[in-house]
């Protein structure tokens, strides 16, 4: 079935660090691709998301390219800050909203 | 107005109570959502409501009943839990709930509940 892998966490940087939070998946089709955000004590917002391969999604400093050769969706900012600090999910969709498919979440703290 | 509203933000109830989640929209979204989420785990999907219907109802027991009064709200009501149904109960919205796979999901905060 279809599926999203992410990258272990907890992931621990300091700020002004670069993140890389890894997510593979496996689709039968051509899915569309999402980062959401939980920020503590909230409920999940979209990030970012792309809807076909090679598409960026980008948002708040956030980027991640679509790239169907090797099935992935990373997540990459260039300098973090200590307000980044979250849960970051994966997830794709290929049958509408109603069968989102999350990855299992990465959590990541910044120190100051 | 963009949000998705839930009460009670907590709730602790014991095996025997009856209570109920409430959510409500105003973005004219037609489907909505209930996904429940145990700690460090990504939500799982309950329920779904699609133009006031129930479209998806993923084996969920019945002591979690949702309702969907009119397109702005959704309840779930709660009777005889169990401590392991103890989590975070997430309401979301979506504006169709069809099948365009780059629909967006809008969250609400969530009720975090106790079951003692």
């Amino acid at each position: 079935g279809d599926s999203v892998t992410q990258m272990e966490g907890p992931v621990t940087l300091s700020e002004e660090a670069f993140l890389t939070i890894n997510c593979t998946y496996t689709a039968t089709g051509y899915p569309s691709l999402f980062w959401y955000v939980q920020y503590p004590g909230e409920g999940l917002q979209l990030l970012l998301k792309a809807t076909k391969a090679d598409d960026k999604g980008s948002n708040k400093g956030f980027e991640a390219t679509y790239r169907k050769e090797t099935t992935s969706f990373h997540l990459e900012k260039g300098s973090v800050q200590v307000s980044d600090s979250a849960v970051y999910f994966c997830a794709l969709s290929l049958q509408g909203a109603q069968k989102l498919v999350f990855g299992q979440g990465t959590r990541l703290t910044i120190n100051p | 107005d963009t949000e998705v509203t839930q009460t009670p933000k907590h709730l602790v109830m014991g095996m025997t109570n009856k209570k109920s989640l409430k959510c409500e929209q105003h973005m004219g979204h037609r489907a909505m959502y209930w996904y429940k989420q145990k700690a460090k785990k990504p939500p799982e999907l309950m329920f779904v409501y699609s133009y006031e219907k129930l479209s998806i109802n993923e084996s969920v027991p019945s002591r979690f009943s949702p309702e969907c009064p009119n397109s702005s709200l959704l309840n779930l009501h709660l009777h005889a839990l169990q401590p392991e149904d103890s989590a975070l109960y997430l309401c979301a919205s979506s504006q169709e709930g069809r099948r365009a796979t780059n629909e967006k999901l809008f969250f609400g905060s969530g009720t975090q509940l106790s079951v003692l």
